[in-house]
């Protein structure tokens, strides 16, 4: 019921290209999705979030797609770009607790051939 | 967003011994936690650092070996007692306000020889 599972473990891609990162979660009392992106020694940043009541968001490069009905999420990296090179993490949090708690999923090493 | 900063950036310690780290933010904050990210491997919640009372515990962390203090709205501390190499590992503290998301320090880099 609490995991956000995540596809794929790996990417490359060509400089330009579209990165596409996808998530799914279970618990439907979810309502904060949040991603973030994280290089080597750092730590995560957060890149971009959304809530359920909007099927998209873009941020620059960056565009979140959501599927409340399916239960998915996808992270969107649009001309991407070497500094796009690093792990992201997807993240559902919510829920009738109010702890905020983050589950995350297990994330995702892009890397973005020049 | 919260600047926030850990201390150590990262250390070498030896088996058996226990390291505190330290976790300071620029402004109040309502929630603080602490993560362990092993190499390569996604976040792992450890607890959530109450200000003024004991820590709340993520399933297969205890107070014993991960103690936590929290005396105010911007500080907390994180202890791995007893380290063995399995210890090994990043520590990430990270912050929030009510309504807001969570930002994350730059961790503390953990090897136990």
């Amino acid at each position: 019921q609490q995991q956000v599972k995540q596809s794929p473990q790996s990417l490359i891609v060509q400089k330009g290209g579209i990165s596409i990162i996808n998530c799914a979660y279970e618990n439907t009392a979810f309502d904060y999705f949040p991603w973030y992106q994280q290089f080597p020694g750092k730590g995560p940043a957060l890149l971009i979030a959304i809530r359920p009541d909007v099927s998209e968001k873009k941020e620059g490069r960056f565009t979140i797609s959501f599927n409340k009905s399916a239960k998915q999420f996808s992270l969107h990296i649009m001309d991407s770009q070497p500094g796009d090179s690093a792990t992201y993490f997807c993240a559902g949090s919510g829920g009738v607790s109010g702890t905020y708690k983050y589950i995350f999923g297990t994330g995702t090493r892009l890397k973005v051939l020049a | 967003s919260a600047v926030i900063s850990q201390k150590p950036s990262r250390d070498i310690c030896q088996r058996g011994t226990s390291l505190t780290i330290q976790c300071q933010v620029d402004s109040q904050v309502t929630m603080m936690f602490w993560y362990r990210q092993q190499p390569g491997q996604s976040l792992t919640l450890i607890a959530t650092a109450n200000q003024g009372s004991e820590a709340t515990y993520e399933s297969g962390f205890v107070i014993d070996k991960f103690p936590i203090s929290r005396p105010n709205l911007t500080f907390s501390t994180l202890t791995v007692s007893n380290m063995s190499p399995e210890d090994s590992s990043i520590y990430l503290c990270s912050v929030a306000r009510v309504g807001d998301t969570q930002y994350f320090g730059p961790g503390t880099r953990l090897t136990v020889l």
